[in-house]
């Protein structure tokens, strides 16, 4: 059974701090990873995917790596910013199946 | 488009009374998922339709839940009887696939407490 662990659980950073966020997976046999934002009391908004042929996406600010042979991804934020405090997910989804499995979630808080 | 929509946002009903959520996924999405989201357990899958047909329900806890996709622009999941360790947050996503999942997108989600 695929089991995804995200560390840390909470992270405090002052603004303009660059950090990185860790999610590890037990099975590699995956189709892609995806990395996704919630904010307090409302959906997901999904940030970055990485197809397992991929080593990283970027969009602005964020950029996401992918090692699918030793289980891990990382999210890298630059220069953070308050509005980027919230709640970080990695979920992914198996190559034998459409099922997207997802970390526990770090916190965020960035503090001007 | 408006993104996925859920109704109601939030629902406080007593322990066994019928609950039942609604979703509408994004127009042309072929892929619909519920999951549930608590504190304990974190990001649940509890079923997920492909053309409305459903694919895998593994996740579903028991069968005091069903979910339907009657058509490509509506879905529900009803809880009957509910208890209150069904409180949670119940979320819908979509999604468009070229034979894959691919990215999800998700609704702002259902809160649910049964007291």
């Amino acid at each position: 059974k695929q089991e995804v662990t995200q560390i840390p659980a909470a992270l405090s950073v002052p603004e303009g701090e660059n950090l990185v966020l860790n999610c590890s997976f037990t099975d590699s046999a995956i189709y892609n990873l995806q990395w996704f934002r919630q904010d307090p009391g409302k959906g997901l908004t999904s940030l970055l995917l990485i197809q397992s042929s991929q080593r990283e996406q970027t969009s602005g600010r964020l950029n996401a790596s992918l090692d699918k042979s030793s289980g891990r991804s990382t999210l890298y934020i630059a220069a953070s910013q308050p509005g980027d405090s919230a709640t970080y997910l990695c979920a992914v989804e198996e190559a034998s199946g459409s099922r997207l499995t997802f970390g526990e979630g770090t916190q965020l808080t960035v503090n001007p | 488009d408006a993104g996925v929509i859920q109704s109601p946002r939030h629902e406080v009903t007593e322990m066994g009374q019928e609950v039942t959520l609604r979703c509408k996924p994004i127009s042309g999405h072929d892929y619909l998922f519920w999951y549930r989201q608590t504190m304990m357990r974190g990001l649940e899958l509890l079923i997920y339709f492909n053309n409305n047909v459903p694919i895998d329900d593994s996740g579903m806890p028991e069968d005091r839940f069903s979910a339907k996709m009657p058509n490509a622009s509506f879905s529900t999941l009803k809880i009957q009887p509910s208890e209150p360790r069904d409180s949670a947050v119940y979320f819908c996503a979509s999604s468009l696939s070229s034979g894959r999942v691919g990215e999800q997108y998700f609704g702002p989600g259902t809160r649910l407490t049964v007291t």
